[in-house]
């Protein structure tokens, strides 16, 4: 299985400041199609799991633009320009390129 | 826009089966692969299995043959059957749609059902 490894685990940051979480893969996470299949999904509190990012940087539909994907190959950043306080949850990088899909352990964001 | 349904008994006795069942709207359930993803209380997402709607499937290993998927287009719905499950089966479980494969534009797992706690106990 390709193993995803987020850093940090925890984020603690001021409200208006900006946040930053990485994620890296065992493996290329680069298709045959060209595509790269990284994806990032928002977890708030009590609510299931929502999409955030698609391939690296593609924000989804009604994703606010402060949150930004980047990366290449097996390193990957998601970063948000300034927190808001609906931001609080939990943050996981997901692979799709190779069966099982696997996902990072989460990155829990918080407000200081 | 996608919404997806998650509906079952909330309660299993271990060593029985678990059968859960998502509804598609907003979408025809011919469009894509459809996913099934659990999350343990506390605990981060694994990635069960997915099916489309020719009946093909992709399975977690990690669940060796006790996962069954299946999917009924008349009804726009799909179905998950785990069998002899135990208290590590304990999650809440989550129905998606699955993008993969050019299907839809995002490539990823973009739509989720709002998610069903199972709890596996006598």
């Amino acid at each position: 299985d390709i193993v995803m490894t987020q850093t940090p685990l925890s984020s603690p940051v001021t409200l208006g400041q900006p946040a930053s979480i990485s994620c890296r893969s065992s493996q290329s996470l680069v298709h045959s199609d060209g595509n790269t299949y990284l994806s990032w999904l928002q977890q708030r509190p009590g609510q299931a799991p929502r999409l955030l990012i698609y391939k690296i940087s593609d924000r989804f539909s009604g994703v606010p633009d402060r949150f930004r994907g980047s990366g290449a190959g097996t390193d990957f950043t998601l970063k948000i320009s300034r927190v808001e306080a609906e931001d609080v949850g939990v943050y996981y990088c997901m692979q799709g390129i190779q069966f099982p899909y696997t996902f990072g352990q989460g990155t829990k964001l918080e407000i200081k | 826009q996608v919404q997806l349904q998650e509906s079952g008994p909330g309660l299993v006795k271990p060593s029985e089966t678990l059968s859960l069942t998502c509804t598609v709207s907003g979408a025809s359930i011919s469009s894509s692969y459809w996913s099934w993803l659990r999350q343990p209380a506390g605990k981060g997402l694994e990635w069960m299995g997915r099916i489309y709607t020719s009946g093909s499937t992709n399975y977690n290993p990690s669940l060796g043959s006790r996962v069954t998927m299946s999917v009924d287009t008349s009804r726009n719905q799909f179905s998950l059957r785990l069998t002899s499950v135990t208290a590590a089966d304990t999650a809440v479980y989550y129905c998606a749609r699955d993008c993969s494969g050019g299907t839809c534009y995002t490539g990823s797992v973009d739509s989720w059902g709002q998610g069903i706690e199972v709890t596996v106990s006598s």
